[in-house]
């Protein structure tokens, strides 16, 4: 399994930025992908997850209204939208996958183990 | 601030034994959700380390150990290696937050 990421990026303050995680080598539909970050001298951060198999979505309260996370399934790619920018987010941004426990027919989704066993390299954004 | 709470730095010498803790309270690691542990060596990007309190990947080193009492959790090196040196992070899920929580890492030097 890999999560390969988008390139470096470099942004004025209240522009927006995308960052982009192609996946490969394991059923898109069947992991979760999160999305962390890593500002310098700061530790890991989550941001948001989404089910690749429903779209179904979920944010940090401190992201809440500033980011989107979305999939292209016909190329098992997960997109991350952060706008209004800041100094403040400035830090390198890593995918990872979420294992999926069981599905959950009642809701049609999978429920998701929430540790992370597969990363991304990082995308590292500079406001 | 982060969630959950590690020692800002440990160290050790070659071939030591080196223990880190990681605290919560009774909505994240009390509450029985799995902790987990990543090694994020320099420039590199976060590994999942132990998965589900006291589970290694396949691959990881058993000089590599985990163990939970109560809402403290620890992680264990031995045989300290300078390829250790890298920052360890605690993480689980907090059912107050609704959202998976961070320790905020903690930095191994091998002496």
């Amino acid at each position: 399994a890999q999560l390969k990421q988008s390139v470096p990026e470099v942004r004025k303050p209240g522009a927006s930025v995308t960052v982009s995680c192609k996946t490969s080598g394991y059923p898109f539909g069947q992991y979760a992908i999160t999305w962390v970050r890593r500002a310098p001298g700061q530790g890991l951060e989550w941001m948001a997850w989404i089910s690749t198999h429903t779209a179904k979505t979920d944010y940090s309260d401190k992201f809440q209204g500033r980011v989107t996370v979305t999939t292209d399934t016909s190329i098992n790619t997960v997109y991350m939208d952060l706008w209004s920018l800041t100094s403040a987010d400035t830090a390198t941004y890593y995918c990872a996958r979420l294992p999926p426990d069981k599905f959950d027919s009642g809701r049609g989704d999978f429920l998701y183990f929430f540790y992370m066993d597969v990363w991304g390299e990082g995308t590292t954004v500079t406001v | 601030q982060p969630v959950l709470t590690q020692p800002p730095s440990v160290s050790g010498a070659p071939g030591q034994r080196v223990i880190i803790y990681c605290t919560g309270n009774n909505s994240n690691i009390g509450a029985n959700f799995g902790v987990h542990w990543y090694q994020q060596l320099p420039g590199s990007a976060p590994k999942l380390l132990i998965f589900g309190d006291i589970n290694r990947p396949s691959g990881v080193p058993d000089r590599f150990s985990a163990s939970k009492s109560g809402p403290s959790v620890s992680l264990a090196i031995t045989g300290l290696q300078a390829d250790d040196e890298a920052d360890y992070f605690c993480q689980t899920y907090d059912k107050n937050l609704r959202a998976p929580v961070f320790g905020g890492g903690t930095k191994v030097t091998v002496l």
